[in-house]
């Protein structure tokens, strides 16, 4: 049984570029959130997005946006990317009213912004 | 505010020496989710454990014991007689419980790391 797969794994961009991460969540999962951990820190919450519409929202700027697709898979999208950006996205998906059991993760997306 | 404090930012131990990662939370909510998770260098969060607000009972799983105190609002994870394969970054971690079931996100502290030598 798969657990959560994100593409890719490693990713340069360039200040000002756009780029779009992946992640198909763990086969029945229906929902997938997505975190930014900027190095030595804990992940931060960026949103969350279920029934292929974005239910709740961290504190970051509108240069993140999302989707999530019928087959529950989703993708992050961030725009004009800054150096601050340079982060490991992390996607971590669950099953809405399941209530027994945490958040399946990821190994990430390496992104960084140069 | 929800806030997850590890005050601990590294911890070195040598092998089968027992170690506790601290974990403060600050929460206005009267029901919510802690965790702990265990961060390889791979990457991936390694779910470890989920305790609910209202359940206080300290749980032991082999060598991973943790000690839930709601007065103190703590949520300490010890390792007993560790090991090599032991280092990693644990993360702390809080969230409400919604209405609806499910998840809310996830508040996480900013991790110890732990580095259990031979």
């Amino acid at each position: 049984d798969a657990g959560v797969t994100q593409s890719p794994t490693h990713l340069i961009k360039t200040r000002g570029q756009q780029v779009t991460l992946r992640c198909s969540p763990k086969s029945g999962h229906d929902t997938v959130s997505w975190y930014q951990q900027a190095l030595g820190q804990g992940p931060q919450f960026i949103f969350q997005y279920y029934e292929e519409e974005e239910r709740q929202r961290g504190n970051f700027p509108d240069r993140f946006s999302g989707h999530q697709f019928p087959n529950y898979s989703s993708e992050l999208n961030v725009n004009a990317l800054l150096l601050g950006d340079s982060a490991l996205y992390l996607c971590a998906s669950s099953l809405e009213g399941e209530g027994n059991y945490g958040y399946t993760f990821g190994s990430g997306t390496r992104l960084t912004v140069v | 505010a929800q806030k997850v404090t590890q005050a601990q930012t590294e911890i070195s131990v040598v092998e089968k020496e027992d170690v506790t990662l601290d974990c403060v939370y600050e929460t206005r909510d009267t029901t919510y989710y802690l965790f702990w998770y265990k961060q390889p260098p791979s990457g991936e969060l390694v779910f470890l454990i989920r305790r609910n607000s209202f359940d206080e009972q300290n749980e032991i799983s082999g060598r991973y014991s943790w000690n839930f105190q709601k007065s103190t609002s703590s949520f300490n994870f010890t390792i007993t007689a560790s090991q090599v394969v032991d280092s990693a970054v644990y993360f702390c971690a809080l969230s409400e419980i919604p209405d609806s079931g499910g998840y809310n996100k996830l508040i996480f502290g900013a991790g110890t790391r732990l580095a259990v030598h031979p």
